[in-house]
């Protein structure tokens, strides 16, 4: 079975600092998926950032990057010149390759970002 | 640009009734799915759906729970008897393909249904 670990269930930051939000999984497949959502107090569930475990490059999406460390099964988020809205919950996740894609969610970091 | 929708956005329904959550997935994707979010929990897998039938099905979903696909844009989840730990947020996601190997759909979430049971 895959698991997820957030270890960090709350972070705060001063707005325009970077953050680095942990994450580490466990799971014996070899293709698999990460992703990064995003849950703002109105709880929508919103991606933020994608990544193919076969793929070596990092993926980015604007001021939002994911450190892939595939060996160690860790994949942490950065979040660069962090703004007011970006303050939510985020939630790692897991999807394996093939049959059932079901995603596999991590328990979640708490990111208030501070004016 | 297309979502998916779910309604109500609040239900609030008394321990042993019968609820229907809604949602319309996206018009041309084929896979649906339901996870649910205990109030400070994580979100957790309750089902998939492909072709008019259950692809796979956690733990949590057990004979109190189904789902139907009952006019082609409708994609329901019904819980027969409710019970005091039912209450939670109720997510639907949909996906265009549901692809093997290398492939990769996303899934695109909808806002949600927050379950009450009293």
């Amino acid at each position: 079975a895959q698991t997820v670990t957030q270890s960090q269930p709350e972070m705060s930051v001063q707005e325009a600092e970077t953050v680095t939000l942990s994450c580490t999984y466990d799971t014996s497949e070899n293709n698999y998926y990460l992703f990064w959502y995003k849950q703002p107090p109105s709880r929508q569930m919103i991606l933020v950032i994608r990544q193919e475990a076969y793929k070596q490059q990092n993926a980015t999406e604007n001021r939002f990057s994911v450190n892939f460390q595939k060996a160690a099964k860790s994949f942490s988020l950065k979040i660069s010149d962090s703004q007011l809205g970006d303050t939510a919950m985020y939630f790692c996740a897991f999807m394996i390759g093939q049959g059932a894609q079901k995603l596999v969610f991590g328990q979640g970091t708490r990111l208030t970002i501070n004016p | 640009e297309p979502e998916v929708t779910q309604t109500p956005s609040h239900q609030v329904t008394q321990m042993g009734q019968e609820v229907i959550l809604r949602c319309v997935p996206i018009s041309n994707h084929l896979y649906f799915y339901w996870y649910r979010q205990i109030l400070g929990q994580k979100v957790e897998f309750l089902v998939s759906f492909y072709n008019n039938e259950i692809s796979e099905k956690s733990e949590i979903f057990d004979d109190q729970f189904s789902v139907e696909r009952p006019d082609g844009s409708n994609f329901t989840l019904k819980i027969r008897s409710t019970k005091l730990e039912d209450s939670a947020m109720y997510f639907c996601a949909s996906s265009e393909g549901y692809g093997g190997g290398s492939s990769y759909n996303e899934q695109f979430f909808g806002p949600g249904t927050r379950l009450t049971v009293l």
